[in-house]
């Protein structure tokens, strides 16, 4: 079965350093997803695209963040200049279905945990 | 405002046996879906069960199966013959009007042998 795939499983980085989070989705997916998962918190949704723009964000998706299609198959999550807070379990998506009244689930990667120091 | 609830941070069961996971959820939507994912240490969620609003019937998937409660807004997890593979992490997620799920803070759960 096809999977969605992420890029390192784990990232180290010094803070204020830029980082790029990779995924490539299923390849008939349409719309993609970021969420991260705090140590011992809930999974927070991040940022959803569509059609190569952002459909929606949420509150957590400031200006450090920003995600890109560069070619047909990957899908990355830039954070500019990382802070502490920023260390987390970063989780990509994708789904089938392009429109959000769907019951077309969404499919995750395995994840990249970013420890920022 | 949506949210889901789970409000039990750690259940155990024994192998073959029952065991149900709770979760409620509040959205003022009419259309929504609510969905059962699982996560494995160190592993990717994947989905157990899915259930549209609009269905009355609850959903089944092998061993697994929901009540769905829609007046009181309540989506639990039946598990049905625990395995040891069931030992997990277990989420419940609503998506109501919008593209995002909203995912309550986790069960997980013991399998004991």
């Amino acid at each position: 079965e096809p999977e969605v795939t992420q890029t390192p499983s784990h990232q180290v980085t010094q803070m204020g350093q830029e980082v790029i989070l990779r995924c490539v989705p299923i390849s008939n997916h349409l719309y993609f997803y970021w969420y991260r998962q705090i140590l011992g918190q809930k999974v927070e949704f991040l940022v959803s695209f569509y059609n190569n723009e952002i459909s929606e964000k949420s509150e957590i998706f400031d200006d450090q963040f920003s995600v890109e299609r560069p070619d047909g198959s990957n899908f990355t999550l830039k954070i500019r200049s990382t802070k502490l807070e920023d260390s987390a379990m970063y989780f990509c998506a994708s789904s089938r279905s392009p429109k959000p009244y769907s019951n077309q689930p969404q499919h995750f990667g395995d994840g990249t945990r970013l420890s920022i120091l | 405002a949506q949210t889901v609830t789970q409000s039990q941070p750690e259940m155990s069961v024994q192998e073959a046996e029952t065991v149900t996971l709770s979760c409620t959820y509040d959205t003022s939507e009419s259309d929504y879906y609510l969905f059962w994912y699982k996560q494995p240490p160190s592993r990717q969620m994947i989905l157990v069960i899915r259930q549209e609003a609009y269905k009355q019937q609850n959903a089944t998937e092998n061993r697994f199966s929901v009540n769905f409660q829609k007046a009181a807004k309540s989506f639990s997890l039946k598990i049905s013959d625990s395995q040891l593979g069931d030992a997990a992490m277990y989420f419940c997620a609503l998506r109501s009007g919008t593209y995002k799920y909203i995912f309550g803070t986790g069960t997980r759960l013991k399998v004991l042998a």
